[in-house]
């Protein structure tokens, strides 16, 4: 397993901008065979795939979530960000942030950062 | 996007029961499924990738199948352990957004 750990605000008010960033311990995000992702989960509620990004910077977004969200990689601090704007009260959830191989599902998994929205 | 229809949502078992749970996608998804467990208050763990292949230190009593649009997860004897809420995820293209289940929760009867 490899440590993630993901970290940002955990209480936005509507119309924010919800900005989490994942630290990456003992390996390099520069590995070519990953994906670097995050993924919400919403009280009670089922897994929502937010984005992954390779570490060259390609980024691929949920059609549902594409107008709002950017996932960015920084290599020199081995740390990839999520940025999500205009939150609302559905955007509230446990976010995750995990490691996918190539063709594999996601095996590496950070704690998990709760975010409330609310006025 | 590609839907996931997982089935039952709720399973009622005892220990040392055969659990089988079905995910069907909305359209092929060329064996590019994964499963997953979760357990209250913790992060999912990834059982199996590629419609079959089990991952490192996951119990040979998990088993995947399937192909098309239709895929199985079977847990041969349920054990205290196993009780959890499993998930699949089809990650055919990204597309079609790497889309999950609604999850089975397996609870004790």
């Amino acid at each position: 397993q490899l440590p993630l750990q993901a970290s940002g605000p955990g209480l936005l008010k509507p119309s924010e901008t919800l900005s989490l960033t994942c630290t990456v311990s003992g390996g390099s995000i520069s590995t070519s065979d990953y994906y670097w992702a995050w993924i919400r989960q919403p009280p009670g509620k089922e897994l929502e795939w937010i984005g992954d990004i390779s570490y060259s910077g390609t980024a691929y977004y949920n059609p549902s979530l594409k107008s709002r969200v950017a996932i960015s990689i920084d290599t020199f601090n081995n740390q990839f960000s999520l940025r999500l704007t205009s939150v609302t009260a559905t955007d509230a959830a446990v976010y995750y942030c995990t490691r996918r191989r190539f063709y594999r599902g996601h095996s590496d998994w950070g704690q998990g950062t709760p975010v409330t929205v609310s006025s | 996007d590609i839907q996931m229809t997982q089935s039952p949502s709720t399973l009622s078992v005892s220990v040392g029961d055969r659990v089988t749970i079905t995910c069907r996608a909305s359209q092929s998804i060329s064996g590019w499924l994964a499963w997953y467990q979760q357990k209250p208050g913790k992060a999912p763990n990834l059982l199996i990738s590629k419609t079959s292949d089990l991952e490192n230190g996951v119990p040979s009593r998990f088993s995947g199948s399937g192909s098309g649009t239709e895929f199985t997860l079977t847990i041969s004897s349920l054990q205290p352990d196993d009780f959890a809420t499993y998930y699949c995820q089809q990650y055919y293209s990204f597309s079609h957004g790497l889309t999950f289940g609604g999850g089975t929760k397996v609870e004790i009867k």
